[in-house]
């Protein structure tokens, strides 16, 4: 089945540092999703995006599926950026199937 | 955006005893359903997918039997958890699609301790 890779797999900030996770899949996909997962386990939508870049505020994403790698960058981060940030991908040719995840990026912040 | 809720949040029960989740999609009609796994420190692991009016399919290494999922309608899913052992205890995390969206939207997650 598809491999979804996260790095690195821990990363700690101080206060208003930028940082960028790396999401790497071994085969095509459909869709690719960024979450963040909150202290209490709620997983947040941060990002829908199979290919192209997108921004939302401090937060901003590229895919390259060609390259079949996407990246989430983080901007002046805040303590409550801290958690756990999850890429999921779903395989390519199959709408509307599971999302496979990755292991996951812990981040803590600091002030 | 869409919302997707799970009850209870938490729950506590005997070994032995069987435990019902819901899942409903709140403000979208639900094609599809997905249950999954997350033990402590450690990523999602899908357990089954859930179609409206038909049988779900389950991932290799879990019990059909153990975990039973009904998908009744376009917004609600329930996992019962049968006869469960402390080794059942995990956060429990129900998402849906609607159809035409391409977005999954999780719930909050249900936390089982079986003691």
């Amino acid at each position: 089945g598809i491999q979804v890779e996260q790095s690195p797999p821990d990363l700690i900030l101080q206060e208003g540092a930028n940082s960028t996770l790396r999401c790497n899949f071994s085969d095509s996909v459909n869709n690719l999703q960024w979450f963040h997962q909150n202290p209490w386990g709620q997983l947040i939508n941060l990002f829908y995006i199979p290919s192209g870049t997108k921004q939302n505020g401090r937060l901003s994403a590229t895919t390259v599926a060609t390259e079949r790698y996407s990246l989430l960058y983080i901007s002046s981060s805040q303590t409550t950026d801290s958690g756990v940030y999850f890429c999921a991908v779903e395989r390519s040719g199959q709408a509307g199937t599971a999302l496979i995840f990755g292991k996951g990026t812990t981040l803590s912040v600091s002030s | 955006g869409a919302v997707v809720s799970q009850h209870p949040s938490r729950v506590i029960c005997k070994s032995g005893t069987s435990v019902k989740i819901e899942c409903r999609s709140l403000d979208f009609q639900a094609t599809t359903m997905f249950w999954y796994r997350q033990f402590p420190k450690q990523s999602l692991m899908l357990m089954a997918t859930s179609n409206e009016g038909s049988k779900a399919t389950y991932e290799q290494g879990v019990e059909k039997d153990k975990f039973l999922i009904n998908h009744a309608s376009l917004t609600l899913s329930t996992l019962t958890v049968t006869s469960a052992h402390p080794e059942d205890s995990s956060f429990y995390i129900c998402s849906a699609v609607g159809l035409g969206r391409e977005t999954q939207y999780f719930g909050p997650g249900t936390r089982l301790l079986v003691l």
